[in-house]
C-alpha cells in the first residue's frame, strides 16, 4: 500500500516567509509526528497527533511553529515569519494506533531559508 | 529526559568486514529500542527494534540485542556489503509517557568500499 508522502520535496524560502508544509500520513493511522532533521540538532520530535485527542506541542522550537490535523488525516505544519535556523528537513511519520510502536516515516520536505 | 548516544562516525569498512555500532540509551519508563537507516537520497526506514529486554532483532543480516543491564542495543553484522553504505540511527520511544515519540541518537554514517 502506499507509505506516508510529503509535498514539497524541496521547498526554497526567503527569510520572513511563511511556509506550509503537507503530510499524508498511511490511510488509517491514528498516530502521526512531525520531527525535523538538520546538521546542529540531530532528529529532533516537534509534534504529535492521536486521534481526535489535543496534540502533544512540546517539541515546537518556538511560537512561530504550529501544525494542524484536519479529519485525522492530512497533516499541514505552518512555519511564520521563517528564519535562517529553520533550515532543516522535515520529516512525517505515521504509526497505526496507540498499541503498534513501529513509526512509518515519509520521504521528507527539505525547507531552505536563504 | 530521554536520551540516545551512538558511536560517532563516519565509519568506513571493507565489504566482508565485520560491523559493530554501538548504542546506549538513557530511559526514565520501559522503552522500546530501534535502528534505522536512511539509504543516500531515501527517507528513514526501520531497520529492526526490540520491545524488551533480552529481545534480539534482526533484520537484512543486522541484529541487536537489547541489554538492560548495560542499557545498550548495539548493532552487528557479520558480513558488510557495500549496498549497506547508509545513515544509521539508534532511536528509544518511552512507552508509556503518552506521546511514545522517537528519541534518536546522532546517526552514524557506513560506507562500504568494494
Amino acid at each position: 500500500g502506499a507509505g506516508v508522502s510529503q509535498s514539497p520535496s524541496n521547498k526554497v524560502t526567503e527569510k520572513g516567509k511563511d511556509v506550509e508544509l503537507r503530510c499524508d500520513p498511511i490511510s488509517g493511522h491514528t498516530a502521526l509526528y512531525w520531527y525535523r532533521q538538520s546538521l546542529g540538532q540531530g532528529l529532533e520530535f516537534l509534534i504529535y497527533f492521536q486521534g481526535n485527542s489535543a496534540p502533544d506541542k512540546s517539541g515546537l522550537p518556538s511560537d512561530r511553529f504550529s501544525a494542524e490535523r484536519t479529519g485525522g488525516s492530512v497533516s499541514t505544519l505552518t512555519i511564520q515569519r521563517t528564519q535562517q535556523e529553520d533550515s532543516a528537513v522535515y520529516l512525517c511519520a505515521s504509526r497505526p494506533d496507540v498499541v503498534a510502536d513501529t513509526q512509518y516515516f515519509g520521504p521528507g520536505t527539505r525547507l531552505t531559508v536563504l | 529526559g530521554d536520551s540516545v548516544t551512538q558511536m560517532e562516525g563516519p565509519v568506513t569498512l571493507s565489504e566482508e568486514a565485520c560491523l559493530t555500532i554501538n548504542c546506549t540509551y538513557t530511559a526514565t519508563g520501559y522503552p522500546s529500542l530501534f535502528w534505522y537507516v536512511q539509504y543516500p537520497g531515501e527517507g528513514l526506514q526501520l531497520l529492526l527494534k526490540a520491545t524488551k529486554a533480552d529481545d534480539k532483532g534482526s533484520n537484512k543480516g543486522f541484529e541487536a540485542t537489547y541489554r538492560k543491564e548495560t542499557t545498550s542495543f548495539h548493532l552487528e553484522k557479520g558480513s558488510v556489503q557495500v549496498s549497506d553504505s547508509a545513515v544509521y540511527f539508534c532511536a528509544l520511544s518511552d512507552r508509556g509517557f503518552g506521546n511514545e515519540k522517537l528519541t534518536f541518537g546522532t546517526g552514524t554514517r557506513l560506507t562500504i568500499i568494494p
